[in-house]
């Protein structure tokens, strides 16, 4: 199946602080997709982004979907506490059925020190 | 405001025994999928549903079944449970396979197979 190789794995980072994390792959996607998860909650939608190139802000969230639409980052300015958990990139292709599928990135644990 | 509810949230199971995990949305979504979360692995599809009385395999189906009765309910039923299926389970929703359609998690099932 396709794989999606997010990093870094955990960030470390002082409030107020930037963040930056990415995802690649091995193959092309139509959609790429950033969630945020919490502790004992499902993922979140943060941003979908449908075109090459295409950049996405949310509030202090912004997003790329890259050129070769294989790739994508997720920019968080001026960090703040509630911003701590687990995001994931995911790919969402749509195959010849119709059908959505999505390929979910291995997560990136953000951890903001006090 | 229901959205996408899952039953039961924590469950222990001994090697052998069967269960079901319940999902169920109110948002008359067409789209139902189920994934399972592992450390450092990300969320990978089980089984998934077009529609009523439609379903297919993910990516990771083995030792699980699903049927789609109702457009409501996506029932996952582990037959024999084995200690390789502890994880934490999601079921996911969304209006259609269209690209960018907000796709709806539940909070998540934990299963421990001992």
């Amino acid at each position: 199946g396709q794989q999606l190789n997010q990093s870094p794995q955990s960030m470390f980072i002082q409030e107020g602080e930037d963040v930056s994390m990415n995802c690649t792959s091995s193959s092309i996607f139509n959609t790429w997709l950033w969630y945020k998860q919490e502790p004992g909650e499902g993922p979140v939608l943060l941003i979908a982004l449908y075109k090459a190139g295409e950049l996405t802000s949310n509030g202090r969230l912004t997003a790329q979907f890259g050129i070769t639409r294989k790739d994508s980052f997720l920019n968080i300015s001026a960090s703040i506490p509630s911003d701590v958990g687990i995001y994931f990139c995911a790919g969402q292709l749509i195959s010849n059925f119709g059908n959505e599928k999505l390929t979910f990135g291995t997560g990136t644990r953000l951890t903001i020190i006090p | 405001n229901a959205g996408v509810t899952q039953t039961p949230k924590f469950q222990v199971l001994k090697t052998g025994q069967s269960m079901t995990l319940q999902c169920a949305q109110d948002m008359n979504h067409e789209y139902m999928s189920w994934y399972r979360q592992d450390p450092g692995m990300g969320l990978r599809l089980i089984h998934y549903s077009v529609g009523a009385g439609i379903t297919d395999q993910g990516e990771v189906p083995n030792g699980y079944n699903v049927s789609r009765s109702t457009t409501e309910d996506f029932p996952l039923r582990l037959l024999s449970a084995a200690p390789s299926q502890t994880s934490v389970y999601f079921c996911a929703s969304s209006f259609t396979p269209s690209p960018g359609n907000t796709i709806y998690f539940g909070e998540g099932s934990w299963l421990t197979v001992v």
